[in-house]
């Protein structure tokens, strides 16, 4: 069965502490991981796309690492903000197809505290 | 540029109720979606149409109607609300093929089915 495990559920940190979101899947066939940011009362927010070529790719102070050997993925985030404080949602595509083969994490709620 | 314009951003029906969520998109999208989002489960797939005319159904389909009949809109019809569909609706569109180009959510719409 194709899914997506993340983790911590939850995370607390400080401001201006770097902290690293992870993601496990266990999709087949592989297309694309893409990571989005979901903030409160908002729709999600795309922050990187990796293909199976691609083991890192950075958008600012985030940046995504994938492991396509072991199906791993982590985002890291430097120099926390407040303004991260988000749910970060993992996502893998099953195919380049348009249709039904994204598969979606939980989220991992980061909350960023002054 | 809008991008993904949902409304209403709030509703409450009563059980049997109908209604219709608007989306429109203004990107020229050919893929749209539709997603429902439940606390502590990943976003969960309703339907999708790849172009104007072309529907099909995704993952929790049952209760829910769509129709495709201009690349900007794509309406999700409620037919006779239950509280089982109380939850957070998101609609996304993204370029043709859907592929590696991300989705563009919406802001929502929180539906209440008392």
């Amino acid at each position: 069965k194709n899914q997506v495990e993340q983790s911590p559920q939850s995370l607390i940190i400080l401001e201006g502490k770097n902290c690293t979101l992870q993601c496990n899947y266990t999709v087949s066939p592989f297309s694309n991981l893409r990571w989005y940011k979901q903030d409160t009362g908002r729709g999600p927010v795309s922050l990187t796309i990796m293909t199976f070529s691609e083991n890192t790719k950075s958008n600012g102070r985030y940046t995504a690492t994938l492991d396509a050997d072991t199906k791993q993925s982590s985002l890291h985030i430097t120099a926390s903000q407040l303004s991260d404080s988000a749910s970060y949602i993992c996502v893998v595509s099953a195919s380049r197809q348009a249709g039904t083969a994204l598969i979606f994490g939980k989220g991992t709620t980061l909350s960023v505290s002054s | 540029n809008a991008g993904v314009t949902q409304t209403p951003k709030f509703q409450v029906l009563k059980t049997g109720q109908s209604m219709t969520l608007q989306c429109a998109q203004d990107m020229n999208h050919e893929y749209m979606s539709w997603y429902r989002q439940d606390p502590g489960m990943g976003l969960r797939l309703i339907h999708y149409s790849v172009g104007a005319g072309i529907t099909d159904q995704g993952e929790v389909p049952n209760g829910y109607n769509v129709s495709r009949s201009t690349t900007e809109d794509f309406p999700l019809r409620l037919l006779s609300a239950a509280p089982s569909q109380t939850s957070v609706y998101f609609c996304a569109s993204s370029g043709i093929g859907q592929g590696h180009s991300p989705l563009h959510f919406g802001n929502g719409t929180r539906l209440t089915v008392t």
